[in-house]
C-alpha cells in the first residue's frame, strides 16, 4: 500500500525556521518527483515547488512566493523528502501537503495527509 | 504563469444527474511533440488530501469510477460526472504540468440540489 506521512508542522513565529518531513513507503522513492502543495485557510491550493528524481538531476523549481526562503531535498536511501522553510512570514500559514510525481513531468499520483504550519508570533 | 479558471465555481446537481466542470487555461498545455496534454483534475474532500482523478486531460485513474471522465484539448477542458452520486460532494480542481510554476484553478464546489 502506498503511504505518504508528512510531519513537522507547529506554531512558529515569524521569522524563524521550521523543516517538514514526508517519509514514503509502498512505491520505488527514488523515482518519483517530490513535490510540496499547501493551502491556505480558506484558500485555494498552491504549488510550492519540487525536487526531481535523481534520474532527472535531482534538481529543484520553487514558487515565486518561496524562492530563496524553502529549500527542498531528499534522502532516497531512506524513503523521505524534506521542507526546509526559513525567513518564515504570517502569510505561510496553511497545511502543506507532500506529494508523488512519476517521472519527469506528470500530475501529482500521491498524497500525504497534510500537516498544519501556523506562523503566528 | 500559466492561469488555470475554472467554471463555475460551485454546481449544484441532483442525485443521478450529469455535472460539468469546465477549466480553462492562459495558454496551451498541449506539448506537440507528443500529443498531450499536460492536465490533471482532482477531487479534494474535506479532512482529507486530494485525490488523482484524472491525467493527461483524459485518463482516468486505476480506482477512479468511470462516471468521472475527462476531455478537451489545448486550452480547454472539462471534467464530466456522468451521474452524480453522494459520495462526489466535493471540490474539484483542475491542475496544469506543462511548466513551472504548476498552478491550480480555483476549484468548483459540487454539492446535491
Amino acid at each position: 500500500e502506498v503511504q505518504l506521512v508528512d510531519s513537522g508542522g507547529g506554531l512558529v513565529q515569524p521569522g524563524r525556521s521550521l523543516r517538514l518531513s514526508c517519509s514514503g513507503t509502498g512505491f520505488r522513492f527514488a523515482d518519483y518527483a517530490m513535490a510540496w502543495v499547501r493551502q491556505a485557510p480558506g484558500k485555494d491550493l498552491e504549488w510550492v515547488g519540487f525536487i526531481r528524481a535523481n534520474t532527472y538531476g535531482g534538481t529543484t523549481e520553487y514558487a515565486a512566493s518561496v524562492r530563496g526562503r524553502f529549500t527542498i531535498s531528499r534522502d532516497d536511501s531512506k524513503g523521505v523528502a524534506y521542507l526546509q522553510m526559513n525567513s518564515l512570514k504570517t502569510e505561510d500559514t496553511a497545511v502543506y501537503f507532500c506529494t508523488a510525481s512519476f517521472g519527469y513531468k506528470n500530475s501529482l499520483g500521491y498524497w500525504g495527509q497534510g500537516t498544519l504550519l501556523t506562523v503566528s508570533s | 504563469d500559466i492561469v488555470m479558471t475554472q467554471s463555475p465555481d460551485s454546481l449544484a446537481v441532483s442525485l443521478g444527474e450529469r455535472a460539468t466542470i469546465n477549466c480553462k487555461s492562459s495558454q496551451t498545455i498541449l506539448y506537440s511533440s507528443n500529443n498531450k496534454n499536460y492536465l490533471a483534475w482532482y477531487q479534494h474532500k474535506p479532512g482529507l488530501p486530494p485525490k488523482l482523478l484524472i491525467s493527461w486531460a483524459s485518463t482516468r485513474e486505476s480506482g477512479v469510477p468511470d462516471r468521472f471522465s475527462g476531455s478537451g484539448s489545448g486550452t480547454d477542458f472539462s471534467l464530466t460526472i456522468s451521474s452524480l452520486q453522494a459520495e462526489d460532494v466535493a471540490i474539484y480542481y483542475c491542475q496544469q504540468f506543462y511548466t513551472t510554476p504548476w498552478t491550480f484553478g480555483q476549484g468548483t464546489k459540487v454539492e446535491v440540489k
